[in-house]
């Protein structure tokens, strides 16, 4: 009964490659979101989609495409994979208007990208 | 966005009271001041929200000035568990749920 789900866990390719990742929350949240955790620590918000609309677009290479076939999904396919691109990517949800707790986004447990 | 200032790490033991204060001297008045906690190789987890005042639930007590410039986490009675980094975020009411994290504070919670 996992919230929000990622696959694959660890993914290890090539430069050059084109890869993509899943994600899917089971909350019936209207939001998703893709972050970028690099090796220092630092979270970064990639993408958010509201309700399959795109509403945040952060300053990512158009190498970075997200697709949101509906609102239990949000997916993320990378082009031409760059030594960069190496990092863990979070997927999270949140249903925005909850108030007190509005702020409170659930991520999934991580995609450890390694580009050689 | 009103930038977040935090230490970068602190060290505890079991049993103690852990209180992290964050700095947000240019916090705006529609802001709320969240706490996230990321143990390793998993993702961030909401702990606590204020607006002002004092918030308190099951995990921990976020304490708030009347001037809104800090705000100070306090976990208590701390276990080994506890350990992680713990982020303090500043976010507009507005913002699309959009969460901006700093470098966030490294507790280790020893035995």
């Amino acid at each position: 009964d996992t919230a929000v789900s990622q696959t694959p866990k660890y993914l290890v390719t090539q430069m050059g490659n084109d890869k993509s990742i899943k994600c899917e929350q089971n909350l019936g949240h209207d939001t998703m979101y893709w972050y970028k955790q690099d090796s220092k620590k630092f979270l970064k918000i990639m993408f958010s989609y509201n309700n399959k609309e795109l509403i945040i677009n952060e300053t990512v290479p158009n190498r970075f495409s997200p697709k949101s076939p509906d609102k239990a999904h949000l997916n993320l396919h990378i082009n031409s994979l760059e030594l960069g691109d190496s990092a863990v990517y979070f997927c999270a949800s949140s249903q925005i208007g909850q108030g007190r707790r509005d702020n409170e986004q659930f991520f999934g447990p991580g995609t450890r990208l390694t580009v050689l | 966005l009103a930038k977040t200032t935090q230490p970068i790490s602190m060290d505890s033991y079991e049993g103690q009271e852990v209180n992290i204060t964050c700095s947000h001297n240019n916090i705006a008045t529609n802001d709320y001041i969240t706490w996230y906690q990321q143990f390793p190789s998993q993702g961030p987890r909401f702990i606590i929200q204020g607006y002002k005042t004092k918030v308190t639930n099951e995990v921990a007590s976020l304490f708030i000035p009347a001037d809104r410039k800090s705000s100070t986490l306090s976990l208590p009675r701390v276990s080994l568990s506890d350990t992680a980094v713990y982020y303090c975020l500043v976010v507009p009411r507005a913002a699309g749920n959009k969460l901006t994290f700093g470098g966030g504070t490294r507790v280790l919670v020893k035995p």
